[in-house]
């Protein structure tokens, strides 16, 4: 079955370090990759997608690239804030399955020191 | 993309009772979803709510416990029957579908039960 499994938490780094967070994911058809953020507090907000091999997503000087090749969507920042203090969310949704679900990880917790 | 409002965003109920959770869409969504989240988790997926037809459940969870309404493209609501302490948890709803393959979250419900 599909399956997301990213890096446990949580990950601590002082501002203006350079972040990396894994992502590896098990799909039976053609998944859609996505990265979501939740602030403290809040519900989950999209922070970026790619919906077929070697397509980048980015947003707020986050990257990720879907890498079919090593099943991986790994997200990665130059330079983090205090800001980027959240928990960071891996998921997919198999378009093979046209049923829209998304199957989530389990979440990395990242604390950014000022 | 949708913005989605959630009620009541927090309440506090004593066992044995039963909370109805509101989720409106600003806009129409082919699906909408219901998550729980319990505290240092992921989500999980509680059912997947259709206008007109009932909801599909997950594995682990009833309609007689999380009984759920979908009248119209834009509105629906969970029950959380017969509540237990075990069911203090944070649901979250969601919209999407329809080939899009992203959904926009609610801020969530913190369901807290003595």
């Amino acid at each position: 079955g599909n399956s997301v499994t990213q890096m446990e938490g949580p990950v601590t780094l002082s501002e203006e370090a350079f972040l990396t967070i894994n992502c590896t994911y098990t799909a039976t058809g053609y998944p859609s990759l996505f990265w979501y953020v939740q602030y403290p507090g809040e519900g989950l907000q999209l922070l970026l997608k790619a919906t077929k091999a070697d397509d980048k997503g980015s947003n707020k000087g986050f990257e990720a690239t879907y890498r079919k090749e090593t099943t991986s969507f790994h997200l990665e920042k130059g330079s983090v804030q205090v800001s980027d203090s959240a928990v960071y969310f891996c998921a997919l949704s198999d378009q093979g399955n046209r049923d829209d679900k998304i199957i989530f990880g389990k979440g990395t917790r990242l604390h950014i020191l000022p | 993309s949708a913005v989605i409002s959630q009620k009541p965003s927090r309440d506090i109920c004593q066992r044995g009772t039963s909370l109805t959770i509101q989720c409106q869409v600003d806009s129409q969504v082919t699906m909408m979803f219901w998550y729980r989240q319990q505290p240092g988790q992921s989500l999980t997926l509680i059912a997947t709510a259709n206008q007109g037809s009932e909801a599909t459940y997950e594995s682990g969870f009833v309609i007689d416990k999380f009984p759920i309404s979908r009248p119209n493209l834009t509105f629906s609501t969970l029950t959380v029957s017969n509540m237990s302490p075990e069911d203090s948890s944070i649901y979250l709803c969601s919209g999407g579908g329809g080939g899009s393959y992203e959904q926009y979250f609610g801020p969530g419900t913190r369901l807290t039960v003595t």
